[in-house]
């Protein structure tokens, strides 16, 4: 059972476009929201989080929006470049004494043409 | 400075033998994991040891043993291999106590024939 579904699988956008990738959980327990970016033979790397009491968060050209009611988040991508080009994976912690454990959605593969 | 360093970074090796992966981190965390990414990207947990102690462990075959000798180490052994065992294997490790993020090594590439 996957706890966290993430969608798109896949995504191409052209430079300059704004991907969004969504992210969807049932869980309530979860209470940390992060996003983590990879690039092909190398491991995840934390790129931008979000705690639920926070509707949004922007660093840089990431943004991430959070819809607590829905149980929805997703991120954004601004000015998007070839560089970005990578998979995403959503993730959710529960908090407590669960060990900080992450559980992941899906990934979505991003290309960005130049 | 590597935070998290694991070997090696590839493996093949033929079904029925055992192997070990070692992980190693810099970065003074007191929670070590292993996660398994499969053929679709998808990463599950398989482990997760809080001070040489273990805290999580995931549906993963008996095959799979993790031994932590400190707190900055968290090596992976498996027994008698298996095609289906063929994955890349990631080692993450976390402060606990707060909502941070998990710091990943480089993965290895475990391909069995």
């Amino acid at each position: 059972q996957q706890q966290v579904k993430q969608s798109p699988q896949s995504l191409i956008v052209q430079k300059g476009g704004i991907p969004i990738i969504n992210c969807a959980y049932e869980n309530t327990a979860f209470d940390y929201f992060p996003w983590y970016q990879q690039f092909p033979g190398k491991g995840p790397a934390l790129l931008i989080a979000i705690r639920p009491d926070v509707s949004e968060k922007k660093e840089g050209r990431f943004t991430i929006s959070f819809n607590k009611s829905a149980k929805q988040f997703s991120l954004h991508i601004m000015d998007s470049q070839p560089g970005d080009s990578a998979t995403y994976f959503c993730a959710a912690r529960v908090g407590g004494n669960a060990g900080n454990m992450l559980t992941f959605g899906g990934g979505t593969r991003l290309m960005v043409k130049p | 400075d590597t935070a998290v360093s694991q070997t090696p970074k590839y493996l093949v090796t033929q079904m029925g033998n055992d192997k070990s992966i070692k992980c190693e981190q810099n970065l003074g965390h007191d929670t070590m994991y292993w996660y398994k990414q499969d053929s679709k990207k998808f990463l599950k947990i398989m482990f997760s040891y809080n001070n040489k102690e273990l805290i999580i462990n995931e549906t993963v075959p008996n095959r799979f043993s993790p031994k932590s000798p400190d707190k900055a180490h968290l090596n992976l052994h498996i027994n008698s291999l298996e095609l289906g065992d063929s994955a890349v294997y990631f080692c993450a490790s976390s402060q606990s106590g707060g909502r941070v993020g998990y710091t990943f090594g480089s993965g290895t590439r475990l391909t069995v024939v």
